[in-house]
């Protein structure tokens, strides 16, 4: 079965640290993966995706992930948090021709 | 280009109504998703439809239910309304034939009392 699991309902980091959102996986084959972003009343933007290729992806807005096929893990990642970045984000998992979400890490990013 | 449209933005519906709710996806996307969202729950997958036929569908009643017309807009229409039907409900439309990505609409809020 796929799933997607995001351990950490919040996420709280003082601006100018790095930050790290955590997903792992569960799908049948090769996994195709995704990290989306969530502002207040609007729908999911896109911030990169894993198909194929090198490990680190790099994203939307200074974000990177690093895919683990052996920790079945991919995390979301950005060397200088901004308080701009305090958002709801989705991890998501392509597989059998539907996208399956995560439940999502709210992530606040103080001053 | 413009973006995933749904409407409208808010609803508030009653126990027992019923109501449909609309997406106009960005031209040329022939793939239309929808999805519930519920706080805690993330987002759960209710059904894709691909030019006209439902291509997919999640684990939800019948009495959700949708259509895609011709030119690729959407419908979804939720009978029997229950007070765990609030919801924010989310539409994305995507290019198919090798790109993955969704572009999501900013949702049509349900309440129901």
């Amino acid at each position: 079965a796929q799933s997607v699991a995001q351990p950490e309902d919040q996420v709280n980091v003082a601006e100018g640290n790095p930050l790290t959102v955590k997903c792992t996986y569960s799908v049948s084959g090769n996994p195709y993966l995704f990290w989306y972003v969530q502002y207040p009343n609007r729908g999911l933007q896109f911030l990169l995706k894993y198909i194929t290729g090198d490990n680190l992806v790099k994203g939307s807005y200074g974000f990177e992930a690093e895919f683990n096929k052996s920790q079945t893990s991919f995390h979301l990642k950005k060397p200088s948090a901004l308080v701009s970045d305090s958002a709801l984000y989705f991890c998501a998992v392509r597989g059998f021709n539907k996208f399956y979400f995560g439940s999502g890490t709210k992530l606040n990013v103080k001053p | 280009k413009a973006g995933v449209t749904q409407t409208p933005r808010y609803l508030i519906k009653t126990r027992g109504q019923q109501v449909t709710l609309s997406c106009s996806p960005i031209s040329g996307h022939r793939s239309v998703s929808w999805y519930q969202q519920t706080p805690g729950q993330g987002l759960q997958f209710l059904f894709e439809y691909f030019s006209e036929t439902q291509r997919n569908k999640g684990n939800f009643p019948g009495r959700f239910s949708g259509r895609q017309f011709s030119n690729s807009r959407s419908e979804m229409n939720v009978s029997t309304l229950e007070l765990g039907d609030s919801a924010l409900y989310l539409c994305a439309s995507r290019r198919t034939g090798g790109d993955e990505k969704l572009f999501f609409g900013s949702g049509t809020q349900l309440s129901v009392l």
